[in-house]
């Protein structure tokens, strides 16, 4: 079975731009949340989407959002890029909601650098 | 607010040590503890996943303990081999509160174990 899948793999943008990123959790799960990990430090967390609705947000700024599909695979979305929004940026997926028993699954992530 | 720490930050051992890292966190209220591996440049690898109602779990060569009320964990890697260097990396995820997906990670520690 495929795992968690993202796109693309590397994006280089300039200052101001929009970005989107992209994930398909595996195939059953429907809880998609979204962490950013900027070099040489953990990943921090940016949205829980569940059932196509937000269920977590951690502290980032509005320029952030995301959206989830009907088939479960999510959209990362980033306006007014900035140096510092230089990152890779991890999707994890999870069977359910409450995931006491289960571990989170993570992809490999998109590597996103701002000039 | 949760917060994560990893110690040692780095870690250079060679072939066939034993070895532990480190992990604790501030707030004991934790639905679970991960440990997670990250080759460089790639996405994070489940390893073990321990209930906050449970005292330790083995994989293989990996054994990882927790001691909730102290807010510790460790893991421990058995006769470590060249394969095991790879950035190793706790998460809790918190009981209560509407975030239901959100991790918080450690920094991390980097291994290196050397033939």
């Amino acid at each position: 079975d495929a795992g968690v899948t993202q796109s693309p793999t590397h994006l280089i943008k300039t200052r101001g731009q929009q970005v989107t990123l992209r994930c398909s959790p595996i195939s059953g799960h429907k809880s998609v949340s979204w962490y950013q990990q900027v070099l040489g430090q953990g990943p921090q967390f940016i949205f829980q989407y569940y059932e196509k609705e937000e269920r977590g947000r951690g502290n980032f700024p509005d320029r952030f959002s995301a959206r989830q599909f009907p088939n479960y695979s999510s959209e990362l979305n980033v306006n007014a890029l900035l140096l510092g929004d230089s990152a890779l940026y991890l999707c994890a997926s999870s069977a359910h909601l409450g995931f006491v028993n289960q571990p989170q699954h993570f992809g490999d992530g998109t590597r996103l650098s701002i000039l | 607010k949760q917060e994560v720490t990893q110690i040692p930050a780095a870690l250079s051992v060679p072939e066939g040590e034993n070895l532990v890292l480190n992990c604790s966190f501030t707030d004991s209220a934790i639905y679970n503890l991960q440990w997670f591996r990250q080759d460089p440049g790639k996405g994070l690898t489940s390893l073990l996943l321990i209930q906050s109602s449970q005292r330790e779990q083995t994989s293989g060569r990996l054994n990882a303990s927790l001691d909730k009320s102290s807010g510790r964990s460790t893991l421990y890697i058995a006769a470590s081999q060249p394969g095991d260097s790879a950035t190793y990396l706790c998460a809790v995820s918190n009981a209560g509160g509407t975030s239901y997906g959100k991790l918080t990670f450690g920094q991390g520690t980097i291994l290196t174990v050397h033939p």
